[in-house]
């Protein structure tokens, strides 16, 4: 199972807004709502942002949105911040023989 | 709140055995709601699932190293175990406990992550 594809950077000043891709395939996530995003700043854990596709945990900024069509899901987030630099990876259940896979990342960078 | 603490040697030799603990503290392991998890990153790459368990011993892995990894738990001390064999250099990673609610297919708490370095 390959790793889900993911632009490796994406920029934006602050107040914009900025939308990562993540794109699977039609094993992944285009068979399962079950996309997930992760936040993750330098030396720390991932933090979950964004769960089954548009959902987000509590105490997440609604800031941060996700959706999917087809087989490629998204994560904007609006009104970039500085503190919104960080990399962010995207996850899929990809049925029962494989389970999980992640992205390859995206650098977000606040010019 | 729960919290989920990775332990375990920080320098393993090739092609021995890497094995690594992590303790749940302020919730029960033993929840029916959750599955407990191992997901490892290399220094300066992505993220990769190992593999997960139930509190009855139930795993399900990762079909790239299924032949090494042993997934365990042991309820009395609140704790999950990895064990994976025969590593090489490509199995150095910062190694991540994580809890994923069942059916939701997301890693909702992690813990602080722990470097595993293979080398001689």
């Amino acid at each position: 199972q390959s790793a889900l594809t993911q632009p490796a950077s994406v920029s934006g000043s602050p107040g914009q807004s900025i939308t990562i891709s993540c794109t699977g395939t039609s094993s992944d996530v285009g068979s399962y709502n079950l996309v997930s995003w992760y936040q993750q700043h330098p030396g720390k854990a991932p933090k979950l942002m964004i769960y089954e596709v548009s959902k987000r945990p509590s105490g997440v900024s609604n800031r941060f949105s996700g959706s999917k069509s087809g087989n490629t899901a998204s994560l904007t987030i609006s009104g970039l911040q500085a503190e919104d630099e960080a990399d962010y990876y995207c996850c899929s259940y990809a049925g029962s023989s494989t389970d999980y896979v992640f992205g390859t990342g995206t650098k977000v960078t606040v010019l | 709140q729960l919290q989920l603490q990775e332990s375990g040697p920080g320098l393993v030799k090739p092609s021995e055995t890497l094995s690594l603990t992590c303790t749940v503290s302020g919730g029960s392991i033993s929840s029916s709601s959750y599955y407990w998890g191992w997901i490892r990153q290399p220094p300066g790459k992505g993220l990769e699932w190992i593999g997960s368990i139930y509190y009855s011993g139930s795993t399900y892995y990762n079909p790239s190293l299924k032949s090494r990894v042993t997934i365990s738990v042991d309820t009395s001390k609140n704790q999950f175990s990895l064990k994976l064999s025969s590593v090489t250099a490509a199995d150095t990673a910062v190694y991540y406990c994580a809890r994923h609610p069942r059916g939701a297919a997301a890693f909702d708490i992690w813990g602080q992550g722990t470097m595993v370095t293979v080398s001689s």
